[in-house]
């Protein structure tokens, strides 16, 4: 199993430019998540998804939306990316009944400039 | 929003000492989690804790539960090199669907061979 994976690893945008992450997860997880980590900041979760078909905003969602058309996969769009979009972007997911448990991916870098 | 408060931002040690980090929040949570990130990967769970007062081992990691429901402090004994990451403290208020876990900030541990 490759658990959670997320592509690209690492990507540069001019301000304006638009892109989509990609996370897809082989454990047959009912829940996924947007995180992102800036310094200092921790870990804020951007939005989640308790099933095929749905979404929900979570505590920063300004400036993204996502889509869950498949189970196993979770996408993260930026629309029109801003320098305040730099960060470091990482997906989770967990089973309801264990939703403490998140298995994290690799995370993707994202530069805007 | 609920606030999980971790201090110091980084902690220096030398390999084979013990430290200890803390975790508080003005808010009461029913399951307190501790997570590790290594360099340039996502976080990994390292115990999960769901009952006040409860103390639980994963190898030379103790944590615990604050009776108070509003801390939890996880120990590393005898450190070792590949102790280094950041160390993440996250609660979750209630089960289900919507209680999302909260993340600390995070403190990054250095081990000095």
């Amino acid at each position: 199993n490759a658990g959670v994976t997320q592509t690209p690893k690492f990507r540069v945008l001019k301000t304006g430019q638009s892109m989509t992450l990609l996370c897809a997860q082989d454990m047959n997880h009912e829940y996924m998540y947007w995180y992102r980590q800036d310094p200092g900041m921790g870990l804020r979760l951007i939005h989640y998804s308790v099933g095929e078909g749905t979404t929900a905003k979570g505590e920063v969602p300004d400036g993204y939306n996502v889509s869950r058309l498949k189970k196993q996969n979770f996408l993260l769009g930026l629309e029109s990316a801003a320098p305040s979009q730099t960060s470091v972007y990482f997906c989770a997911s967990s089973q309801p009944q264990t939703q403490e448990t998140q298995y994290f991916g690799p995370g993707t870098r994202l530069l805007v400039l | 929003g609920q606030q999980l408060n971790q201090s110091p931002q980084s902690m220096f040690i030398q390999e084979g000492e013990d430290v200890s980090m803390n975790c508080t929040s003005s808010s009461i949570f029913n399951t307190w989690l501790w997570y590790k990130q290594d360099p340039g990967e996502g976080p990994v769970l390292l115990i999960a804790l769901y009952k006040a007062g409860e103390l639980t081992s994963n190898g030379r990691l103790t944590a615990q539960f604050g009776i108070t429901r509003k801390d939890s402090f996880l120990n590393i004994s005898a450190s070792i090199p590949s102790d280094v990451g950041i160390y993440f403290c996250a609660g979750q208020q209630l089960p289900g669907a919507n209680s999302k876990l909260t993340f600390g900030k995070g403190i990054t541990l250095s081990v000095r061979p």
